[in-house]
């Protein structure tokens, strides 16, 4: 119940494509849903997040679409560049406050 | 404002010794988690502390690994008798008290010999 998994595992994606990745959760207490991007070497850094109450959220070319009801969500990048290349993990945030984090998704855009 | 900082960057132990790993919040954040990851593989959580209290270890091995978060001063996960398999990235991030958005440091990357 307090896992988060997270789709695919690795992505290509040529620039200028949409790059989707896609989480589901089962834990209907999870009240926060981020997005965090890492380069080789560098710590997680937050992109974008959701509440469950909001369908979907866009930041420049980053949106977030939330379905409640089937306990999903994904991250879509549009116009992909090759400076998107990176991990991307989707995490929940429990009712005790912990985030709990998808395995990741190796995003490689190609020109 | 700083963002969070943890020390050092890259650690080197011999089988048996101690691994201390520091991580100073942001400015104002009470609220301190540790995670590690390993090669290839995403964030494991760890521990979860406020000033003074561990909130959440259920992460932490029963064994050799521990945490605080002093009144003052960094946060301190603590690894005695390290073995290789502790050589992993360990993150710290840290959020305000209530607040959704938790950020990382850069990671301390211990590697066992």
């Amino acid at each position: 119940q307090q896992q988060v998994k997270q789709s695919p595992q690795s992505l290509i994606v040529q620039k200028g494509g949409i790059s989707i990745i896609n989480c589901a959760y089962e834990n209907t207490a999870f009240d926060y849903f981020p997005w965090y991007q890492q380069f080789p070497g560098k710590g997680p850094a937050l992109l974008i997040a959701i509440r469950p109450d909001v369908s979907e959220k866009k930041e420049g070319r980053f949106t977030i679409s939330f379905n409640k009801s089937a306990k999903q969500f994904s991250l879509h990048i549009m116009d992909s560049q090759p400076g998107d290349s990176a991990t991307y993990f989707c995490a929940a945030r429990s009712a005790s406050d912990k985030l709990i984090f998808g395995t990741g998704t190796r995003l490689q855009v190609f020109p | 404002n700083a963002g969070v900082m943890q020390n050092p960057r890259h650690l080197v132990r011999r089988r048996g010794q101690e691994a201390r790993l520091r991580c100073s919040p942001m400015k104002g954040h009470s609220h301190v988690y540790w995670y590690r990851q390993l090669p290839e593989e995403g964030l494991k959580f760890m521990v979860y502390l406020q000033k003074e209290n561990i909130i959440d270890e259920s992460g932490m091995p029963k064994e050799r690994f521990s945490a605080e978060f002093p009144k003052e001063g960094p946060s301190i996960l603590r690894i005695q008798q390290v073995v290789r398999g502790d050589s992993a990235a360990y993150f710290c991030a840290s959020s305000l008290p209530g607040g959704a958005e938790a950020f990382f440091g850069q990671g301390t990357r211990l590697t066992v010999v």
